[in-house]
C-alpha cells in the first residue's frame, strides 16, 4: 500500500495563477483532509471531506475550493494564487464516521507563490 | 484558532535523557492524539488517549491526560537522535466532529 500520495512535491507559482494540488489514498477511508502548515507552525485545516460527496470548510477556507473526486481522491484548486499562500500542503486520511481517530498524512507539497 | 498548545515550544537534551512536553487546551474533547514530523515529511500518529483515559503507553512513550486541566503530556525515556522532529498535540473537540485541530508543535533536539 502506498498509503496517502499527493501531486506534486514542489511548485512555484506567479501571483494570479491557478493550480491543483491532487491527492489520493489507497487505504479505502471514508474522511481527507486539506491542511497548510506554515514555517514553524502547526497544521490548519482548509477543507474536510467527512466522506464520499461531502466537503466541508475548516479553519482557512478562503482561496481555496475542494473536490472529493471518489473515495480515493481528493483534490485542492487555487483558482488566484496569492504571496499569502505560500506554504506546505498536507493531505490527510482517516477512517472514521463519529469521533476522530488516527489520520494518515501524505509527504506534502511545497508551494512558493511569487 | 489553535485548540492546543504546546509547551516548551523548543527542547534541546542529550541522548538518553527524558524528553517531557505539554499540551494544553480549551474546550471538551472526545480524545487527544500526539503525532511526529520530521523535517521535511508529513506527520506520523504516535498516540491517541481517550478522554475517559488518564495514561497510556507505547514503547518509550508515556502520555497522560488530565481533563479537569485541561491539559496532556508526553514523555519520550531514554530519548535517542532519531527522536530528532516537532512533536504535535491534536484534539478532537466534542462539538467539532470528524475534525482534530493541532497545536503549534515542540521542536525537539536530542544530541548524540
Amino acid at each position: 500500500n502506498a498509503g496517502v500520495t499527493q501531486t506534486p512535491k514542489f511548485q512555484v507559482l506567479k501571483t494570479g495563477q491557478s493550480m491543483t494540488l491532487q491527492c489520493a489514498q489507497d487505504m479505502n477511508h471514508n474522511s481527507m483532509y486539506w491542511y497548510r502548515q506554515d514555517p514553524g507552525m502547526g497544521l490548519r485545516l482548509i477543507y474536510y471531506s467527512a466522506s464520499e460527496g461531502t466537503t466541508d470548510k475548516g479553519e482557512v477556507p478562503n482561496g481555496y475550493n475542494v473536490s472529493r473526486l471518489n473515495k480515493r481522491e481528493f483534490s485542492l484548486r487555487l483558482e488566484s494564487a496569492a504571496p499569502s499562500q505560500t506554504s506546505v500542503y498536507f493531505c490527510a486520511s482517516s477512517n472514521h464516521r463519529g469521533p476522530a481517530y488516527e489520520q494518515y498524512f501524505g509527504p506534502g507539497t511545497r508551494l512558493t507563490v511569487t | 484558532s489553535q485548540q492546543g498548545e504546546e509547551d516548551p515550544q523548543a527542547l534541546s537534551i542529550q541522548e538518553g535523557e527524558n524528553a517531557t512536553m505539554n499540551c494544553s487546551y480549551k474546550t471538551s474533547i472526545n480524545n487527544l492524539q500526539w503525532y511526529r514530523q520530521n523535517s521535511g515529511r508529513g506527520l506520523v500518529h504516535l498516540i491517541l488517549i481517550r478522554s475517559n483515559e488518564r495514561e497510556k503507553h507505547s514503547g518509550r512513550l508515556r502520555v497522560t491526560l488530565d481533563t479537569s486541566k485541561k491539559s496532556s503530556s508526553l514523555l519520550i525515556t531514554a530519548s535517542r537522535a532519531a527522536d530528532t522532529a516537532s512533536y504535535f498535540c491534536a484534539t478532537d473537540e466534542e462539538a467539532a466532529g470528524n475534525k482534530l485541530t493541532f497545536g503549534g508543535g515542540t521542536r525537539v533536539l536530542v544530541k548524540p
